[in-house]
């Protein structure tokens, strides 16, 4: 049984372009989560996603952030317009309910930008 | 949300018994005491979790006092392969969920040889 899988593991982009990164949750779990950390940082919680709903975006920057979890294919994170503050490991996680245990973390896309 | 508060950082030898002290004064009635482990370059990964007294599996120990207010990691005769960064998280999970749980600076735990 698959991890959780991210890709790309590294993104490089330079300012003004779009980063998408993507995630692929552990088979038979239907809710996803992103973080953001910055170097020394804990994981910031950014957005909970269910199968084609956003269940809480409370930590998602209010402009060129947004997120998606479509009925088939992975969860994708877009970046619009990135600036170098958007530098950051992005880090996805899954699981089976609502209401988990525990969470089941991916490795992460490490964003740079130039 | 309980807040945490952890050490920074911790050194420690092979073979030795480590142990990571969380306080959470503000713990509430329906919280859990949740641990992650995270190396670098990788996403955290569940350790061990507890409400009270104590909790054990093959990877570590979780000790919860009476009132609550903090709990202590314990890890048993630590490797170089310990050395990583350490979360604890206080919160309702299964009301919730992780949405709402805050992860810290965590502690840093430096295994020497």
């Amino acid at each position: 049984n698959a991890g959780v899988m991210q890709n790309p593991r590294h993104l490089v982009r330079r300012r003004g372009q779009e980063a998408r990164l993507r995630c692929s949750p552990m088979k038979g779990h239907s809710h996803v989560y992103w973080y953001r950390q910055l170097p020394e940082e804990g994981l910031k919680f950014m957005v909970y996603l269910q199968k084609e709903n956003i269940i809480d975006e409370s930590g998602m920057p209010k402009e060129r952030f947004s997120a998606e979890f479509p009925k088939e294919g992975p969860s994708i994170l877009r970046i619009q317009q990135v600036v170098r503050g958007d530098s950051a490991a992005y880090f996805c996680a899954s699981s089976p309910t609502a209401s988990p245990e525990k969470l089941f973390f991916g490795s992460g896309t490490q964003l740079s930008v130039l | 949300l309980a807040k945490t508060t952890q050490p920074i950082s911790m050194d420690s030898y092979e073979g030795q018994e480590v142990n990571i002290t969380c306080s959470h004064n503000n713990i509430a009635t329906n919280d859990y005491i949740t641990w992650y482990q995270q190396f670098p370059s990788q996403g955290p990964r569940f350790i061990i979790q507890g409400y009270k007294t104590k909790v054990t599996n093959e990877v570590a120990s979780l000790f919860i006092p009476a009132d609550r207010k903090s709990s202590t990691l314990s890890l048993p005769r630590v490797s170089l392969s310990d050395t990583a960064v350490y979360y604890c998280l206080v919160g309702d999970m299964f009301s919730g969920g992780y949405n709402k749980l805050i992860f810290g600076a965590g502690t840093r735990l430096a295994v020497h040889p």
